[in-house]
């Protein structure tokens, strides 16, 4: 099945710097790859993410690229500001089938915005 | 307000002892999932349904039962608590749109503690 791994498991950057979490996945077959942000007692919101078929993608100071040859893919936060402070999973899923295809996810990395 | 509601949000019980989690959503998804959140291990998947009385388990679903008997409704059934399913507990639901778009709504978490 899936794997994917997700690093750094903690970030600490400065108000108005730029954070950068990085994914690998195993299964060349997965064709979606979601970002989630996690803030606490919350569930995951999708924040934002990106199809096989596309290179890169943003969305205001959010942005993901995909590497589909090294089977990995990374999420950009430009002039990071405190209410960015939050946990932030990424994930794979074989989408568009009719088996039971799911979201298998990273482990999480926690994002700290410094004043 | 399109949502997925669980119940409760916190929940302390003894080992051995019946529980069921409930998720109810409003959106007519007909695919539904639950995941644990553990520390360390991200979100890992129990068991899913892809539609009214069509259910499969997922990577963790030793200890878990679910049934589906109508589409809003998806419960997380623990007929035998231990410590070790001590853990946050998510509901999803997911849309798959004709022209590709793909979203998953999660709910706002039970955390459940098994002493």
């Amino acid at each position: 099945g899936e794997n994917v791994e997700q690093h750094p498991s903690t970030l600490s950057v400065q108000e108005g710097d730029s954070a950068v979490i990085k994914c690998t996945y195993s299964d060349s077959a997965s064709n979606y790859f979601p970002w989630y942000k996690q803030e606490l007692g919350k569930g995951p919101q999708l924040i934002i993410d990106i199809r096989s078929n596309v290179g890169e993608k943003k969305d205001q100071r959010i942005a993901v690229t995909l590497n589909k040859t090294a089977k990995h893919f990374s999420l950009h936060i430009t002039e990071t500001q405190p209410e960015d402070s939050a946990v932030y999973f990424c994930a794979a899923s074989l989408a568009f089938t009719g088996g039971g295809n799911k979201l298998t996810f990273g482990t999480g990395t926690q994002l700290k915005v410094e004043l | 307000e399109a949502q997925v509601t669980q119940n409760p949000r916190y929940l302390i019980t003894v080992t051995g002892k019946k529980l069921t989690v409930t998720c109810s959503q409003n959106m007519n998804h007909e695919y539904m999932s639950w995941y644990r959140q553990d520390p360390g291990l991200g979100l890992r998947q129990i068991y899913y349904s892809m539609n009214v009385e069509v259910t499969d388990k997922g990577d963790v679903p030793e200890g878990y039962k679910v049934s589906r008997k109508e589409k809003r409704n998806f419960p997380l059934i623990l007929e035998s608590p231990s410590p070790n399913q001590t853990s946050l507990y998510f509901c999803a639901s997911r849309f798959l749109g004709r022209t590709g778009s793909i979203g998953y709504t999660f709910g706002s978490g039970t955390r459940l503690t098994v002493v």
